[in-house]
C-alpha cells in the first residue's frame, strides 16, 4: 500500500529564515504529489501540485517544491518565512491508475518565532 | 461558487445516537471523499465514491456508512456513535487523479 512520511512533527523557524519541510512516499508507480496547508479550525488549502514535467513546481504564498524521483521525495521550501505561515502542512500522494485516492502524511506543524 | 459545503459544522452526540453528515459540492466532480482528522494521525480516508450511486471503503470504514444518491451530495452516517468517533470530519471532492478540494470540516464530539 502507498504511504507518505513526514518525518518532522513540529518545526520552529525564525521569521525571515528559510524553510524546508520533508516528504517521502513509498510506491512503485509514478505519483502525483501535493502540499496542503491547514490553519487552525480551517479546512485544507492546496499550496502546490506536481503531475509531470518540470520537477520544481511553484505554488501560492511563495512556496515551491521539488520532486526527486530517485529519493522518492517532494520537499516543500520557502526562502523567507512570514509569521502568517504558521500552520500545519500536509503532503499527499496519489497515483494515475485505477480509482486511486489521495494518501496523506501525518502533517508537520510549523511554528514561526519572532 | 461555494465549492464544498459541510453541514453541520459542530455536533455533540451521546454514545449510541445516530447522525448524518452532509457534504455538497457544486464543481461537478466525479469523486467525493470522507476523511477523519485526529491529532498526530493526519487525514485518514473513511469512504469514498467515484461516481453517483457508487461507494467504496477507505482505510478506516468501520462504524460508518455512506451514500451517494446524487452526484453533488455525499452523506456520511454514524448508526451508533462511540467516543472513538470523536474527531474532525472533512469532506472533499475532485476529478479523477487531480487535487481534492476540501470543506471546512465538522467537529464531532461523542460523549
Amino acid at each position: 500500500a502507498q504511504s507518505v512520511t513526514q518525518p518532522d512533527i513540529h518545526i520552529t523557524v525564525s521569521e525571515g529564515a528559510s524553510l524546508e519541510l520533508r516528504c517521502n512516499y513509498s510506491y512503485g508507480a509514478t505519483p502525483y504529489l501535493f502540499w496542503y496547508v491547514q490553519s487552525p479550525g480551517q479546512g485544507l488549502q492546496l499550496l502546490l501540485k506536481y503531475f509531470s514535467g518540470d520537477t520544481l513546481v511553484q505554488g501560492i504564498k511563495g512556496f515551491e517544491a521539488e520532486f526527486k524521483r530517485s529519493q522518492s521525495s517532494f520537499n516543500l521550501r520557502k526562502p523567507s518565512v512570514h509569521w502568517s505561515d504558521a500552520a500545519e502542512y500536509f503532503c499527499a500522494v496519489g497515483f494515475n491508475s485505477g480509482y486511486s485516492t489521495l494518501t496523506f502524511g501525518k502533517g508537520t506543524m510549523l511554528l514561526v518565532s519572532p | 461558487n461555494a465549492g464544498v459545503t459541510q453541514t453541520p459544522k459542530f455536533r455533540v452526540l451521546k454514545t449510541g445516537q445516530s447522525m448524518t453528515l452532509l457534504c455538497a459540492q457544486d464543481m461537478n466532480h466525479e469523486y467525493m471523499y470522507w476523511y477523519r482528522q485526529d491529532p498526530g494521525m493526519g487525514l485518514r480516508l473513511i469512504h469514498y465514491s467515484v461516481g453517483e450511486g457508487t461507494t467504496a471503503k477507505g482505510e478506516v470504514p468501520d462504524g460508518y456508512n455512506v451514500s451517494r444518491l446524487k452526484k453533488q451530495n455525499f452523506l456520511l452516517g454514524l448508526e451508533s456513535a462511540a467516543p472513538s468517533q470523536t474527531s474532525v470530519y472533512f469532506c472533499a471532492s475532485s476529478w479523477a487523479h487531480t487535487e481534492a478540494f476540501f470543506g471546512q470540516g465538522t467537529r464531532l464530539t461523542v460523549v
